[in-house]
């Protein structure tokens, strides 16, 4: 049974560039949250979808925007890139929309230059 | 919002002995769900034990238990028999189930020494 998956591993950009960082649930979850892991920090909420929907969202900024596809899986896209954003990016999956529990992926770790 | 503190950034223990992290909390809710989570420099977050808070049986996995004080708003971790491997990062979590939303701690980096 596979957990969350995520891809890439490592992103190196610029600023001002844009990124996609992607995520696939744990089997048989169709919930998926997105966090940022600033060095040194606990995980920050970005957002969360269901039903191919953002249902809740944390306090970021319109640059960072997302996707749920028919499969559950999701795409976080950051535009215009800074130097802040540059953090570990986590997906949770969880059962369902208000499931109590999440699951982690690997994280991707996103350096802006 | 909640706030979740984790007053001890950095704790070490020897092997096969005790430790206890600490984590408060503050919230005006009356249900919601408490974790601890382990981060490890794979960086993988990993579930170790959690806590409904209408329960008052404190929860136990193992080697992990915790010390839930409701009225407190404390929610500490133990582990005992410390091993290698339990060295990491441990993260304290409240869900709200009203917001449907997790908040983490800023953790405590747990060193077990041989």
């Amino acid at each position: 049974d596979a957990g969350v998956t995520q891809s890439p591993t490592h992103l190196i950009k610029t600023r001002g560039q844009q990124v996609t960082l992607r995520c696939s649930p744990k089997s048989g979850h169709d919930t998926v949250s997105w966090y940022q892991q600033a060095l040194g920090q606990g995980p920050q909420f970005i957002f969360q979808y269901y039903e191919e929907e953002e249902r809740q969202r944390g306090n970021f900024p319109d640059r960072f925007s997302g996707h749920q596809f028919p499969n559950y899986s999701s795409e976080l896209n950051v535009n215009a890139l800074l130097l802040g954003d540059s953090a570990l990016y986590l997906c949770a999956s969880s059962l369902s929309l208000y499931a109590d529990t999440q699951y982690f992926g690997p994280g991707t770790r996103l350096t802006v230059l | 919002a909640q706030t979740v503190t984790q007053s001890q950034p950095e704790m070490s223990v020897q092997e096969a002995e005790t430790v206890t992290l600490s984590c408060t909390y503050d919230t005006s809710e009356s249900d919601y769900y408490l974790f601890w989570y382990k981060q490890p420099p794979s960086r993988q977050m990993i579930l170790v034990i959690r806590q409904e808070a209408y329960k008052q049986q404190n929860a136990t996995e193992n080697r992990f238990s915790v010390n839930f004080q409701k009225a407190a708003k404390s929610f500490s971790l133990k582990i005992s028999d410390s091993q290698l491997g339990d060295a990491a990062m441990y993260f304290c979590a409240y869900r709200s189930p009203q917001e449907n939303q997790f908040y983490f701690g800023t953790g405590t980096s747990l060193t077990v020494i041989p």
